[in-house]
């Protein structure tokens, strides 16, 4: 069975300096992965996605992830915050299977972005 | 930019009254999905849809919930007798043949009182 494990349910930065949020998954077979962000009283909104292509993959906003299969691991990262980058976001795995894929999330990092 | 479109936003509903979630999804998409997301946990996988059928449901989806697609462009969620537990954010989502993202909806806010 496919699962998420986001290792951090909080992290704090300064503007300006890199962001790192953690991603690590299970999964059976070869797995799809996303970056979903939500900001407060907002829909999700997809950052990046990883299919099997390059296993490094650069998101909207400056965003982007490696897919590291040794590791399990997707963590995404951008160079310099934003006070705008403040937000939820989400680690999603997704097994496309039947045509179709049911995703699967973690339980979310919570970014703040101090000034 | 496409967008899948939801309505309404926010929704207070009396317990064990019916609710009804409209979703419009992207108009070219054949897959679509509702998940929810009660304040403070995950987004959970509620039911997909495809061919005018449910494809898989969880075990969240019990006989109190049900979808339906009546004309071909909306996409609708009924909870026939809510109970207060089913306050949450709904998501609607749709995605394309061979999509590997999920375009979703902003959510309905559905608080059962």
């Amino acid at each position: 069975a496919q699962s998420v494990t986001q290792l951090d349910s909080h992290v704090s930065v300064s503007e300006g300096t890199p962001v790192l949020l953690r991603c690590n998954y299970s999964s059976s077979y070869s797995p799809s992965l996303f970056w979903y962000v939500q900001h407060p009283n907002k829909g999700l909104q997809l950052l990046l996605k990883y299919t099997s292509a390059a296993t490094l993959v650069k998101g909207i906003n400056g965003f982007e992830a490696e897919f590291k299969k040794s590791e399990t691991s997707f963590h995404l990262t951008k160079p310099s915050a934003h006070m705008s980058d403040a937000a939820e976001y989400f680690c999603v795995v997704s097994d496309r299977f039947a045509g179709y894929n049911k995703l699967i999330f973690g339980a979310g990092t919570r970014l703040a972005v101090h000034p | 930019e496409p967008e899948v479109t939801q309505t309404p936003s926010h929704q207070v509903t009396q317990m064990g009254q019916e609710v009804i979630l409209r979703c419009v999804p992207i108009s070219n998409h054949l897959y679509f999905y509702w998940y929810r997301q009660i304040l403070g946990q995950k987004v959970e996988f509620l039911v997909s849809f495809y061919n005018n059928e449910i494809s898989e449901k969880s075990e969240i989806f019990d006989d109190q919930f049900s979808v339906e697609r009546p004309d071909g462009s909306n996409f609708t969620l009924k909870i026939r007798s809510t109970k207060l537990e089913d306050s949450a954010m709904y998501f609607c989502a749709s995605t394309g043949e061979s999509d590997y993202g999920y375009t979703f909806g902003s959510g309905t806010r559905l608080t059962v009182v």
